[in-house]
């Protein structure tokens, strides 16, 4: 089945490490998205790409950082974690023209 | 004020009825509008999505619009304890290239 998948789906790093959170894809869409989610809160998007162009929101912290190699995967890196950078982050994909978005399972980070 | 509103919840509601959800958004020009389901824990899943005024009907699910209103909901027909989730609106279009999320409605069918 065509679907989208994250790992690893839960993360531990302790504060200040780097980690790296990974997304891919079997939809062939070319265009992927991060989010943040916190408990109760609406996913706030992090970055997205149009293909290889990548699209930062205004008020993404430079403390995160992406990669897209290729069409099927894509990296989130977050380079000195805080523990307010403990959250889901969710990666979704979508046909560039389309506007229905479909997430990935989640990768779940716990900063310690 | 902001941009996609949603009614936090929780809404309880007893098995076999009908839950009402709804959400109303800023943005007049916003073109495409879409109903997630999160359970507690996951990701978001795709339910519903609707595009001009009406009604869209899948299953126990109807989707409703109101451009004019800008106002959009969700029923949920004979609702199940599996139903018990939050539920966001997302719109996309107008100013916003992106999908704006509201916070979610929380329900729980009760059995």
């Amino acid at each position: 089945d065509a679907m989208v998948i994250q790992n690893p789906r839960y993360q531990v790093t302790q504060f200040g490490k780097p980690v790296t959170l990974s997304c891919s894809q079997t939809l062939n869409h070319n265009v992927m998205y991060w989010y943040q989610q916190k408990s109760s809160q609406a996913p706030k998007l992090l970055f997205h790409y149009y293909d290889k162009d990548f699209n930062n929101e205004a008020d993404t912290p430079d403390n995160f950082q992406s990669r897209r190699p290729n069409t099927s995967f894509c990296f989130l890196d977050i380079r000195s974690p805080g523990l307010g950078d403990a959250a889901m982050y969710l990666c979704a994909t979508s046909r560039q023209g389309k506007n229905e978005q479909f997430f990935g399972p989640g990768t779940r980070l716990t900063v310690l | 004020q902001k941009e996609v509103e949603q009614n936090s919840g929780p809404l309880s509601v007893p098995e076999g009825a009908i839950a009402s959800l709804n959400c109303t958004y800023s943005d007049r020009g916003s073109q495409s509008f879409f109903w997630y389901r999160q359970y507690s824990g996951k990701s978001p899943e795709l339910i519903m999505s609707i595009y001009s005024n009406g009604d869209k009907e899948d299953g126990r699910f109807t989707a409703q619009l109101n451009k004019a209103s800008q106002y959009v909901s969700l029923l949920i027909r004979d609702s199940q304890p599996s139903d018990s989730a939050t539920y966001l609106c997302a719109v996309n279009g107008g100013s916003a290239r992106q999908l704006t999320f509201g916070s979610g409605t929380q329900l729980t069918v009760l059995p």
